[in-house]
């Protein structure tokens, strides 16, 4: 049973080029979560989707971020013209349906690293 | 809005002493979450209280649920080096039209051995 796959695992992007991290759920999950985590600290939610559908993108910066889960396909999140401050592990989570009663299952994260 | 704190942000201890991280939020929760992050790693689930005053243990770690559900406690007996990593707890916050998992900023436990 494949938990959540996240890809790539390390990404390095020079600043101004875009960035797309990528999710796939665990089978028979419709809800994905995506986190940002800077070093050391703690997770910081910043969208939340089901199937074709964005629920709350409230913790994504207005500009250069945006975040999609079409029908068929993984989830993406993607960084336009990357700056440093963006560097940071980028976690995404998923669960089988939504209520703040399921727990979350985490992919191993991607590492984006701005030159 | 709703906030999940958790204390300390940092312990360090010996291999064998005991630890305790504490969680506390300002609005009653219906369930609270565990999870550890190991260095490198992503969060991993651990458990899940639900009623008032609850406790589950799993091996060395004890978690407890407060009796008014605004607090909780991860209390790990004889700490070994496999412990190390960062605890986080989490809980539902109304906000946006719907129930968000809110996590607090955790806690970083490292043993030496």
């Amino acid at each position: 049973n494949a938990g959540v796959m996240q890809n790539p695992r390390h990404l390095v992007r020079r600043r101004g080029q875009e960035a797309r991290l990528r999710c796939s759920p665990m089978k028979g999950h419709s809800h994905v979560y995506w986190y940002r985590q800077l070093p050391e600290e703690g997770l910081k939610f910043m969208v939340y989707l089901q199937k074709e559908n964005i629920i709350d993108e409230s913790g994504m910066p207005k500009e250069r971020f945006s975040a999609e889960f079409p029908k068929e396909g993984p989830s993406i999140l993607r960084i336009q013209q990357v700056v440093r401050g963006d560097s940071a592990a980028y976690f995404c989570a998923s669960s089988p349906q939504h209520s703040s009663n399921q727990p979350q299952h985490f992919g191993d994260g991607t590492r984006l690293s701005i030159l | 809005g709703q906030q999940v704190m958790q204390i300390p942000q940092y312990q360090h201890v010996q291999e064998g002493e005991d630890f305790t991280t504490y969680c506390n939020s300002s609005t009653t929760l219906s369930n609270i979450q565990w999870y550890k992050q190991r260095p490198g790693g992503h969060p991993v689930f651990l458990i899940q209280l639900v009623k008032s005053g609850e406790v589950k243990k799993q091996k060395r770690l004890t978690f407890q649920f407060g009796e008014a559900k605004k607090n909780s406690s991860l209390h790990i007996t004889a700490t070994q080096t496999t412990d190390v990593g960062t605890y986080f707890c989490a809980g539902p916050a109304f906000s946006g039209g719907y129930n968000k998992l809110i996590f607090g900023a955790g806690t970083r436990l490292a043993v030496h051995p």
